[in-house]
């Protein structure tokens, strides 16, 4: 089956401690992606990669990390989470190519993360 | 930042009718995206519109597209309760896809 994997589901943590959240896709998408999800907000991009280890910021990368060494994965990492990162995060992926909304996206799960 | 912004917020109807929802957008895209969102879930893609497109249907769903207004609007026919969830919409700007804050459809049996 098609799918952008995501884990874990629930992370419960304490502020400042590591953490890496995984994503992992079987399409071969070339884009991949992670949002942030806020009541009010919408989704917010935090950052994308339009290839192996092409990566570029969203709107919000403050205080995340990413890596694509693979391209069917793409971890989101927060080096000191803080509490004002508690949020519920998708990954996301696509065929890619120009312009980036060609195609459209398919979702993760997601991950709900408090931090405390 | 949003791209997009939905409208309504919420509308609530009952099944059978039709539901319409608004998506209005700053900046000029190549290609509009429409989303539903069961609560708390992924998103899952429901269809594309292209900005040299200006009409688009899939099963129940049409999508309208004004690029001279810069608006979209998402029409569900016959609505049935299993279509209660959040509409997003998305746009591509500056090489980033920006989704709006969505509309919350409940569709009462």
């Amino acid at each position: 089956e098609a799918q952008v994997t995501q884990n874990p589901r629930y992370l419960i943590t304490v502020t400042g401690k590591k953490l890496t959240v995984t994503c992992s896709q079987n399409m071969n998408h070339e884009y991949m992606s992670w949002y942030r999800q806020d009541p009010g907000l919408g989704l917010r991009q935090i950052y994308y990669s339009m290839n192996v280890e092409v990566t570029d910021k969203g709107d919000v990368p403050e205080g995340y990390k990413v890596s694509r060494k693979e391209k069917r994965n793409f971890p989101l990492i927060l080096e000191s989470p803080s509490p004002n990162q508690t949020s519920l995060y998708f990954c996301a992926s696509s065929f890619g190519g120009l312009p980036v909304g060609n195609y459209g996206y398919t979702f993760g799960s997601g991950t709900r993360l408090t931090v405390v | 930042s949003q791209q997009g912004e939905e409208d309504p917020q919420a509308l609530s109807i009952q099944e059978g009718e039709n539901a319409t929802m608004n998506c209005s957008y700053k900046t000029s895209i190549n290609n509009l995206q429409w989303y539903r969102q069961n609560s708390g879930r992924g998103l899952v893609h429901l269809i594309l519109i292209r900005s040299n497109e200006r009409e688009k249907h899939s099963g129940r769903l049409r999508v309208t597209l004004d690029t001279s207004k810069k608006s979209s609007s998402l029409l569900i026919t016959a609505s049935r309760a299993a279509d209660t969830a959040s509409y997003f919409c998305a746009t591509d700007a500056s090489g980033v896809m920006r989704f709006g804050a969505g509309t919350r459809l409940t569709v009462k049996p």
